[in-house]
């Protein structure tokens, strides 16, 4: 199984600042024959589903806000969030679908300073 | 629009099975595939399996092997999942989530039940 790491568990960043969360997946993701790296991101609210932002590790979803970005290749990865917003606090989730059984990271919760 | 609506709360006790639905709308139910995912409280997710909603072909993880069924009915356009003998670690929110095309991400998600398993 692949293991997806997250990094850190939680970070509280400042309104209008940058929070940064790293994905570690424990072996490639990156499909050669077609250069996709197999990898998405999910936001989750308390009480609600999780939502996806971003898939092929950059590519964002329709109606998410540009200040989420997706970054990296293989097996480490990164949700950058360019100036936080109070309703960004959630807790994000990434996730590879590179292989079964799939599996998601174990979530960081990002708060407001 | 895309929805998926799952069926509502359960509670079961200690070796009893539950069968969770989850109807789909807004898009040709038999062109995709249906995930299975759980969340147990405070815990990150969890994938169970799926079901293509075409031909009817199921994958489970191995964790839950034996245990789970995935089925469905094109013409509710509706899947199922049913997990037999449970126990008080199943307790968690399901959820059932569509791959947006083959082996891809999950695009839309339904938005939960709750099975609680307790004696």
């Amino acid at each position: 199984d692949i293991v997806m790491t997250q990094s850190p568990d939680s970070l509280a960043v400042s309104l209008g600042e940058r929070a940064t969360i790293n994905c570690k997946s424990s072996q490639s993701v990156l499909y050669s024959s077609n250069n996709n790296n197999y990898l998405a991101w999910y936001q989750q609210k308390p009480g609600q589903p999780p939502k996806l932002l971003i898939y092929w590790a950059s590519t964002r979803e329709s109606g998410v806000p540009d200040r989420f970005s997706g970054s990296g290749s293989a097996t480490d990865f990164t949700l950058t969030i360019s100036s936080l917003q109070a309703e960004d606090v959630a807790v994000y989730y990434c996730h590879q679908y590179y292989s079964s059984p799939r599996t998601f990271g174990q979530g960081t919760k990002v708060e407001i300073k | 629009q895309v929805q998926l609506v799952q069926s509502g709360a359960e509670v079961k006790k200690p070796g009893a099975s539950v069968k969770v639905s989850c109807k789909a709308s807004g898009y040709n139910f038999s062109k995709y595939v249906m995930y299975w995912v759980r969340q147990a409280p405070g815990q990150s997710l969890e994938w169970m399996g799926w079901i293509n909603a075409g031909n009817g072909d199921t994958r489970y993880s191995q964790k839950f092997q034996g245990r789970v069924t995935i089925t469905r009915d094109t013409s509710a356009n509706t899947a199922y999942m049913e997990l037999s003998s449970l126990r008080s670690e199943d307790t968690a929110v399901y959820y059932c989530a569509r791959e947006t095309s083959g082996w891809a991400h999950l695009d839309y998600w339904g938005q939960g039940t709750l099975v609680t398993v307790s004696s």
